[in-house]
């Protein structure tokens, strides 16, 4: 009940091309479903995170969209450049109304090549 | 700055040795975490924080010990009970409600 899974594992998209990375989740009480970037030797770092009220959120080449029946969600990265190159995890978690109530779940990761 | 501090970036031990890494952060959080990742594996908690002097088990917290004796800080020790110690180590803390996590930028550990 608290996996995340994440695909694929690797991706490889041309220049300008969309990448798509899929998670899917068990626990219906999860609220909170966060995207990290991390750089090869660095530490992930906080991309964009969506609550399940809304259906889709993009900020600027990125976007997550949110099936909360399926219970899925996945990260678009639109006009996709080099230094999108990275791996990327999803997690979630529940937050609840007023305190931490857990703690992030992440996915294995996939991660993204982007040819010039 | 404010930020999360682990050190060192590089740490080399013989087998059977225990090792302790630091995770200093300057942010205010009350909540302060270890993840260890593995090539493949994503990132599995170690042992998580949410006060000061205390402290809970993650998913892999065999072989390893913590303590939260100031706010800013976590220090992580992987003893020599720890079958497979080489690794990522990933620190983080987060505000009281769990709404963003920050990472600090890691330390490899490596044991010969």
């Amino acid at each position: 009940q608290q996996q995340v899974k994440q695909s694929p594992q690797s991706l490889i998209v041309q220049k300008g091309g969309i990448s798509i990375i899929n998670c899917a989740y068990e626990n219906t009480a999860f609220d909170y479903f966060p995207w990290y970037q991390q750089f090869p030797g660095k530490g992930p770092a906080l991309l964009i995170a969506i609550r399940p009220d809304v259906s889709e959120k993009k900020e600027g080449r990125f976007t997550i969209s949110f099936n909360k029946s399926a219970k899925q969600f996945s990260l678009h990265i639109m006009d996709s450049q080099p230094g999108d190159s990275a791996t990327y995890f999803c997690a979630a978690t529940l937050i609840g109304d007023g305190g931490s109530q857990g703690n992030l779940i992440f996915g294995k990761g996939t991660k993204l090549s982007v040819k010039p | 700055d404010g930020g999360i501090t682990q050190s060192p970036k590089y740490l080399f031990r013989k087998e059977g040795q225990n090792v302790t890494l630091s995770c200093e952060q300057n942010l205010n959080h009350d909540a302060m975490y270890w993840y260890r990742q593995d090539p493949g594996q994503g990132l599995r908690l170690i042992y998580y924080s949410q006060i000061v002097n205390d402290f809970q088990k993650g998913d892999i917290a065999e072989g390893y010990s913590v303590s939260r004796e100031k706010k800013e800080s976590f220090p992580l020790t992987v003893t020599s009970a720890q079958k497979n110690p080489t690794a990522f180590y990933l620190c983080a803390s987060s505000p009281t409600v769990y709404t963003e996590a920050f990472f600090g930028q890691g330390t490899r550990l490596t044991v010969v």
